[in-house]
């Protein structure tokens, strides 16, 4: 069936590093990826999305390229900050259904640790 | 305030008791998600509504069951609680885009605690 899988954290930085974190996704059809990020006490907020291979979301300072041949979504930001302490969540779309509204699919999560 | 209202925010109850969770879609959403987040198991689909009626339907178990109301708020009743029911639950409601892609907005969660 459709799944993602993340590399498992937790990941410890230090502030300015270079963050990646991995994402992979098994599918059929072509599913829409995303990324969501949850701050301790909150819901998931989507932090960015791309809906057909070689697109590339990007927001905060976040980026990830929809890369069909290696079905991967890998989330990279150049310089993180004590306040991207998070859990990051990876999903597809599933596209078992069609006509949009189609449940997400998420990864286990990657807890980030910034450290001053 | 992500527009999706979840009440209540924290529920402590007793092993074989019933609970309802109730969600408030963002405005002009018609889609309704339910999700469970534990720590052994991460995020799960539980269930889906669109518009009223059932659409998806995930890892949800016989003793939980949900309905999406004509107002389009819906609500999640779990019942005979177990421990492993402690979690938290998130509700989630959704637009697509004109690119297509279907964009979950999930609100804030109610963290269930069964003793």
């Amino acid at each position: 069936g459709n799944s993602v899988t993340q590399m498992e954290g937790p990941v410890t930085l230090s502030e300015e590093a270079f963050l990646t974190i991995n994402c992979t996704y098994t599918a059929t059809g072509y599913p829409s990826l995303f990324w969501y990020v949850q701050y301790p006490g909150e819901g998931l907020q989507l932090l960015l999305k791309a809906t057909k291979a070689d697109d590339k979301g990007s927001n905060k300072g976040f980026e990830a390229t929809y890369r069909k041949e290696t079905t991967s979504f890998h989330l990279e930001k150049g310089s993180v900050q004590v306040s991207d302490s998070a859990v990051y969540f990876c999903a597809l779309s599933d596209p078992q259904f069609s006509g949009g509204y189609n449940k997400l699919i998420f990864g286990a999560g990657t807890r980030l640790a910034v450290h001053p | 305030d992500s527009g999706v209202t979840q009440t209540p925010k924290h529920l402590i109850t007793a092993t074989g008791q019933r609970v309802t969770l109730r969600c408030s879609p963002r405005s002009g959403d018609l889609s309704v998600y339910w999700y469970q987040q534990s720590l052994d198991q991460g995020l799960q689909f539980l269930i889906q509504y669109y518009n009223g009626e059932e659409r998806a339907k995930g890892n949800i178990l016989e003793r939980f069951s949900a309905q999406q109301f004509p107002d389009l708020h819906s609500e999640l009743n779990l019942s005979s609680l177990e421990l492993g029911d402690s979690a938290l639950y998130f509700c989630a409601s959704s637009v697509v885009l004109d690119s297509g892609a279907n964009v979950l907005t999930f609100g804030a969660g109610s963290r269930l605690t069964v003793l």
